[in-house]
């Protein structure tokens, strides 16, 4: 059975900082991961993409990786701001299945 | 262009009660996805529908839980007899035709049962 745990659950950061949310995944056999952003109440906002022949896909200050061999993704904030504050949510997609299975999600608070 | 829409917003109701939820997908996007979202974690998938088709259901989805996408447009999610326990947000996606991946979320619908 697949699972998804992210680290930290909750990061604060002052504003400017570089950071690193991390993801991980026990079945390597994926089509594909996704990084989310969720504000509070809101839904889901797609950030980045990854297939599983990709290593790493940038969008802006944003940069995501992925080891599908090792089971791991970094999500990568380059100075950061207090707009980036929000839960970011990483999501695998197995292969054989359509759903994306869910990581409980890292709170960031970017403090001006 | 509307993205994913999903009514009500809110809901409170009474435990006992039966509550229905409405998802308009993008226009002309087959597949249609229900996750349940409770505080402090992760979406959890519920159910998802290609065209009017229920092609898979979790075993989260009790039968108490039912959903249609009758004429492969707009999906509705029912819950029947309410328990404290169905607190939660449940989100709506939609994907277009070739492109499985790419799941766009709707606003959600928060659940409060009393």
């Amino acid at each position: 059975k697949q699972e998804v745990t992210q680290i930290p659950a909750a990061l604060s950061v002052p504003e400017g900082e570089n950071l690193v949310l991390n993801c991980s995944f026990t079945d390597s056999a994926i089509y594909n991961l996704q990084w989310f952003r969720q504000d509070p109440g809101k839904g889901l906002t797609s950030l980045l993409l990854i297939q599983s022949s990709q290593r790493e896909q940038t969008s802006g200050r944003l940069n995501a990786s992925l080891d599908k061999s090792s089971g791991r993704s970094t999500l990568y904030i380059a100075a950061s701001q207090p707009g980036d504050s929000a839960t970011y949510l990483c999501a695998v997609m197995a292969s054989g299945t359509y759903k994306y299975i869910f990581g409980t999600g890292t709170r960031l608070k970017v403090l001006a | 262009d509307t993205g994913v829409s999903q009514d009500p917003r809110h809901k409170i109701t009474k435990r006992g009660q039966n509550v229905t939820f409405r998802c308009d997908p993008i226009s002309e996007h087959n597949r249609l996805y229900w996750y349940r979202q409770t505080l402090g974690q992760g979406p959890e998938f519920l159910t998802y529908f290609q065209n009017e088709a229920q092609l898979e259901k979790s075993r989260l989805l009790s039968d108490r839980f039912s959903a249609e996408r009758p004429k492969g447009s707009f999906s509705t999610l029912e819950i029947q007899r309410t328990e404290q326990g169905d607190s939660a947000m449940y989100l709506c996606a939609s994907t277009p035709l070739g492109s499985p991946y790419e799941q766009y979320f709707g606003p959600g619908t928060r659940l409060t049962v009393t």
